[in-house]
């Protein structure tokens, strides 16, 4: 069984649409994040959510809009696509809140063209 | 702020050689340190952590790293070098703050491993 998966694994839209990425944990951790990996692989750290709760918000465009459903869904909606959006998305999860251990999700390539 | 220098962007070694890969950190407190692997393709995988105690950690896959505070510095290493090791490899510093745990990523250094 796959810990934390992520759909769709490729994403390819054109500027100014709108996607989702779905995420999801069964770890049954209360933790959950998403990171941005550029095109030089610089990891960042975008959002994190604890029992559905927002927790950290990195400076990250109102465009991109998480969504917690419940504990083990963390998903990432994207307003009006900008080239600069390309990356990979990448979801991980941790069991509380702190210094854990983070298991993360084979990512999500999104291309705007 | 705190943040974390991975020194060399690609390391190439040939298979059977020791392994070394570079981590210096900026925090003022005791800082939690992490390295992860990236397989292509793949998500990260932890491969080990120091939060206290002995500096020198043991981890997955034959890795282990030293936590030397002079030198504020997280090195990886391995004596032996398999092909299946080339990768990306990340080290990592996170710190607790009000609650929160805020991680940051190294800008990552490529192994790649020669026959």
């Amino acid at each position: 069984d796959t810990a934390v998966s992520q759909t769709p694994k490729y994403l390819v839209t054109q500027m100014g649409n709108d996607k989702s990425i779905k995420c999801e944990q069964n770890l049954g951790h209360d933790t959950m994040y998403w990171y941005k990996q550029d095109s030089k692989k610089f990891l960042k750290i975008m959002f994190s959510y604890n029992n559905k709760e927002l927790i950290i918000n990195e400076t990250v465009p109102n465009r991109f809009s998480p969504k917690s459903p419940d504990k083990a869904h963390l998903n990432l909606h994207i307003n009006s696509l900008e080239l600069g959006d390309s990356a990979v998305y990448f979801c991980a999860s941790s069991q509380r809140l702190g210094i854990y251990e983070q298991y993360f999700g084979p990512g999500t390539r999104l291309t705007v063209t | 702020a705190q943040s974390v220098t991975q020194p060399d962007i690609h390391i190439t070694v040939s298979e059977g050689a020791s392994l070394e890969l570079r981590c210096n950190y900026s925090y003022g407190a005791t800082p939690y340190l992490f390295w992860y692997v990236q397989s292509p393709g793949q998500g990260l995988q932890l491969l080990l952590k120091y939060f206290s105690g002995d500096t020198l950690v043991q981890g997955i896959k034959g890795f282990e790293a030293e936590f030397k505070r002079s030198q504020s510095s997280f090195n990886l290493r391995k004596p032996s070098v398999h092909w299946s090791d080339a990768a990306e490899y990340f080290c990592a510093v996170g710190y607790s703050s009000g609650g929160s745990y805020i991680p940051t990523f190294g800008r990552g250094t490529s192994l790649i491993v020669h026959p």
